[in-house]
């Protein structure tokens, strides 16, 4: 089946730096992606769409300007948490499709952790 | 928003036993998706029941869909000890293929 991978896999930082999540497609070539936070025991929250070559489109109440996203090529996208405060600790997932309203393939997350 | 409601919020059964989780939904879809994860690790997809279908099976897996009552169940028979997990629900109702995800259901299944 489809792979997306996501680096790193766990992170942590200091409060007010920048910290940058990859998610690749490897093996197909994802015209969507889809970004997800994960709060402790709780369900995915869909944070933003990102389309090649074109700004994201981010959900209610998600910060453009603090949850930078950028999809340059048909395999990568990346999410940058900026000036990272603790309430950003959590749980983040990629998602790709390639395509069609059928399954989605997630990434296998990045837990970070803001000190 | 999150649309999908799961119950039960958790259950507990012996291994051997069925698990029946349910979930509802509030708009239309065009396919609903049960997903698995195994704790602190990324989803694992089970299987996607379209609108147009009632019922779905894959090997332990049975899906049943009620687009009238907009909900979904989730049967898992003969269950082990390696199912343990959380089980969630998506819909994808609209356009760019957004899913919507419930709240879950942790089943812990005791060997």
């Amino acid at each position: 089946g489809a792979v997306v991978s996501q680096h790193p896999s766990w992170v942590i930082c200091k409060s007010g730096t920048s910290v940058k999540i990859e998610c690749r497609s490897l093996d197909f070539q994802a015209t969507t992606m889809f970004w997800y936070r994960q709060f402790p025991k709780q369900s995915l929250m869909l944070m933003a769409t990102s389309n090649e070559g074109s700004k994201a489109t981010y959900e209610q109440g998600v910060e453009k300007d603090k949850f930078l996203i950028n999809h340059a090529s048909l395999t990568l996208s990346t999410l940058t948490v900026t000036s990272a405060h603790p309430e950003d600790s959590s749980f983040y997932i990629c998602s790709g499709n390639p395509g069609g309203p059928d399954t989605q393939y997630f990434g296998p997350g990045t837990r970070l952790t803001v000190l | 928003s999150q649309q999908g409601e799961e119950d039960p919020q958790a259950l507990s059964i012996q291994e051997g036993e069925n698990a029946t989780m349910n979930c509802s939904y509030k708009t239309s879809i065009n396919n609903l998706q049960w997903y698995r994860q195994n704790s602190g690790r990324g989803l694992v997809h089970l299987i996607l029941i379209r609108s147009n279908e009632r019922e779905k099976h894959s090997g332990r897996l049975r899906v049943t869909l009620d687009t009238s009552k907009k909900s979904s169940s989730l049967l898992i028979t003969a269950s082990r000890a390696a199912d343990t997990a959380s089980y969630f629900c998506a819909t994808d109702g609209g356009s760019n293929y957004k899913l919507t995800f419930g709240k879950g259901t942790l089943l812990t299944v005791n060997p």
